[in-house]
């Protein structure tokens, strides 16, 4: 079973905002934990890579994950209006050191008020 | 520049005919992938392929064919078979090896394609 369940959105928050983006998912086999950033009519961007429970921070990113709540989380401080975009969470489970595709989330839609 | 190349970017095809999306990486990467994105959707993946002349289905994989001759190269050929074309597709590219940092996908462009 591959399911992942993340809220469209729309999410529009005032610029300077703390955003909290949300992913939870069924399968426990999942291992390897995304956050991409897609603008619109482009390819997803990278924007943080957990593979294990506790926080990770990048910049203005924070990505959060909770394997025993099968919960992730990605925040963002001091939110701009260049936030604007799609995000979305991906997940993988181990494959022994071969290649094995994403399973995504439907994105969040970001909005970032001026 | 490194980076993954997708062409074209929009591609517009009647029914009934097959056609043939372009994904070319310069990044060394053993892996590539392809996945596709319809409105409102995440990507789901179509095909993988871990190495030159191998390649293994994805979640959606009827209608579509795939080949590894080179590795830089992994063409999508989506065919009459597909019964709901019009999409955005995506490639993508990774790392092999261990799992961890390192072994990330990285994606291009994408095309949009649409069927008439």
């Amino acid at each position: 079973q591959k399911e992942v369940e993340q809220d469209p959105g729309p999410l529009s928050v005032p610029e300077g905002a703390i955003v909290s983006l949300n992913c939870t998912y069924s399968n426990s086999a999942f291992q390897y934990f995304m956050w991409y950033r897609q603008y619109s009519r482009k390819g997803p961007e990278l924007l943080m890579y957990t593979y294990s429970s506790g926080n990770k921070e990048d910049g203005r990113f924070t990505a959060q994950v909770d394997k025993s709540s099968k919960y992730i989380s990605l925040f963002i401080r001091d939110s701009q209006p260049s936030d604007s975009a799609t995000y979305l969470c991906a997940m993988r489970m181990y494959s022994g050191g071969g290649a094995d595709g994403l399973t995504f989330g439907k994105g969040t839609h970001l909005i970032i008020q001026p | 520049d490194g980076g993954i190349t997708q062409s074209p970017k929009y591609l517009f095809r009647k029914e009934g005919q097959n056609v043939t999306l372009s994904c070319e990486q310069n990044l060394n990467h053993d892996a590539m992938y392809w996945y596709r994105q319809d409105p409102g959707q995440g990507l789901r993946l179509i095909y993988y392929s871990q190495i030159v002349n191998d390649f293994q289905k994805g979640d959606i994989a009827e209608g579509y064919s795939v080949s590894r001759e080179k590795k830089e190269s992994f063409p999508l050929t989506v065919t009459s078979a597909q019964k709901n074309p019009t999409a955005f597709y995506l490639c993508a590219s990774s790392r092999q090896g261990a799992q961890g940092p390192g072994t990330e996908q990285f994606f291009g462009p994408g095309t949009r394609l649409t069927v008439l």
